[in-house]
This record gives C-alpha cells, structure tokens and sequence, in this order.
C-alpha cells in the first residue's frame, strides 16, 4: 500500500522559513516523480513543484521561483519543501503526491498545513 | 498555454447520473488527465486516468461506479448510482514537461 506521510508543517511569521518533509513507502520511490501541490483555505488545489525521479530537474510555479526549493534522498525514501521568504499568501494545506510523466499524479498524503502569520 | 477548465458546480438526486467535464485547449487536445475526489475537510484521492482515446485506468477501491471518457478536447468523469459520499470536489489535473496544471473543481452535491 502506498503512504505518503507529511510533516513539518505549523505557524511561521512572514518572511521565515519552514521545512516539509515527506516521507514514503509502500512502492518504489526512486522510480517515480513527486510533486508538491497547495490549497489555501476555500480554494482549488495549486501545484508548486516537482522533481525527477533522480533529482536531476526540479520544476517550480513562478508564485515560489527563488524561495521554495524541491529535493529528494532517494536512500531515505523523503521528499522535502524547503519554504523561505514564506508570504502570508503562502498559507496553505501542503500536499505530498506521487507523479510520474506518463500517468500524471497517482497518490496522495494527508497533508500538513502550513500558516503564515505574524 | 496549458489550462484545464471546469465548472463550478454540478448537482443530482440520490441514485442518478452526474457527468462532469474537464476541458483542454484545442492546442493540448491529445493530452491525458486525472480525476482526483476531495470530500469535506479531508485530503484528494486519486480517482483515474483518462487519456485522448477514452481510455481510462481507476485507482485502486474506486467503485465501478466511476467511469471515464473523451470527446474532443473534453474529459470527463461519469458518477452513476449517485451515492451521498460522492458529494465532494473533483479535480482534474494534466501536465507537461516541467509543468502540472490542476483545474478550478467541480464541488457536486447529491440532492
């Protein structure tokens, strides 16, 4: 069974940082993509980034470009977030998801909310 | 550019049919999406895959009353027997190389 598991999440005063990790199992990590994806408080989902399945690439939507970075540690099986220069607009529910380039975003974790706040 | 449109909402009684519709642009019309449920106060779940032939591939334990289909540049998700935990938000998402797009929801209520 697939388990995606988030932590880290919690209160951050504008302008701090925060890590997300991810930690999963149940299937073979190093051969699949994985995707960050948000959801603030009564809206759609937004996706943020996305890294290969070696770390190689890393890709991004510009709202974060240059504050957020996507990685991976392939031998413990986690993803992270690195969140810095965190907005107020950055408060969200963060999602952990499994991705691959030829079937899309597959599974998902619980969650971890994240809220920016002074 | 790659956008997925919805509409906002949609709605059935108990035990009917709902149809709901993911749309590409005619440029990305061969594109493949997901579906992915989001109930009240809880996280998505993957519901299947939908390619540009009709095809379509379910997660695992998503009843049979899922199914998926194509027209065009449309997508769509079928719900049938319409039960009252189907009453959520349905994403559709696609992707391209260093892009993932997730469409606005459909949140369908169950009358």
């Amino acid at each position: 069974e697939v388990q995606l598991v988030e932590s880290g999440g919690g209160l951050v005063q504008p302008g701090g940082s925060l890590r997300l990790s991810c930690a999963a199992s149940g299937f073979s990590f190093s051969t699949y993509y994985m995707t960050w994806v948000r959801q603030s408080p009564g809206q759609g989902l937004e996706w943020v980034a996305t890294i290969k399945e070696d770390g190689s690439e890393t890709y991004y939507v510009d709202s974060v470009k240059g504050r957020f970075t996507i990685s991976r540690d392939n031998a413990k099986n986690s993803l992270y977030l690195q969140m810095d220069s965190l907005r107020a607009g950055d408060t969200a529910v963060y999602y952990c998801a499994r991705d691959s380039y030829s079937e899309g975003v597959d599974d998902w974790g619980q969650g971890t909310l994240v809220t920016v706040s002074s | 550019q790659l956008v997925l449109t919805q509409s906002p909402s949609a709605s059935a009684s108990l035990g009917a049919s709902v149809k709901l519709t993911c749309t590409l642009t005619s440029t990305h019309m061969n594109y493949a999406i997901t579906w992915h449920q989001q109930q009240p106060e809880k996280g998505p779940r993957f519901l299947m895959k939908v390619d540009s032939e009709g095809d379509y591939t379910k997660g695992d334990g998503i009843p049979d009353r899922f199914s998926g289909s194509t027209s065009g540049t449309e997508r769509y998700l079928t719900i049938s027997n319409l039960q009252s935990e189907d009453e959520a938000d349905y994403h559709c998402q696609t992707w391209a190389t260093g892009i993932r797009v997730f469409g606005t929801g459909t949140k369908v209520t169950v009358l």
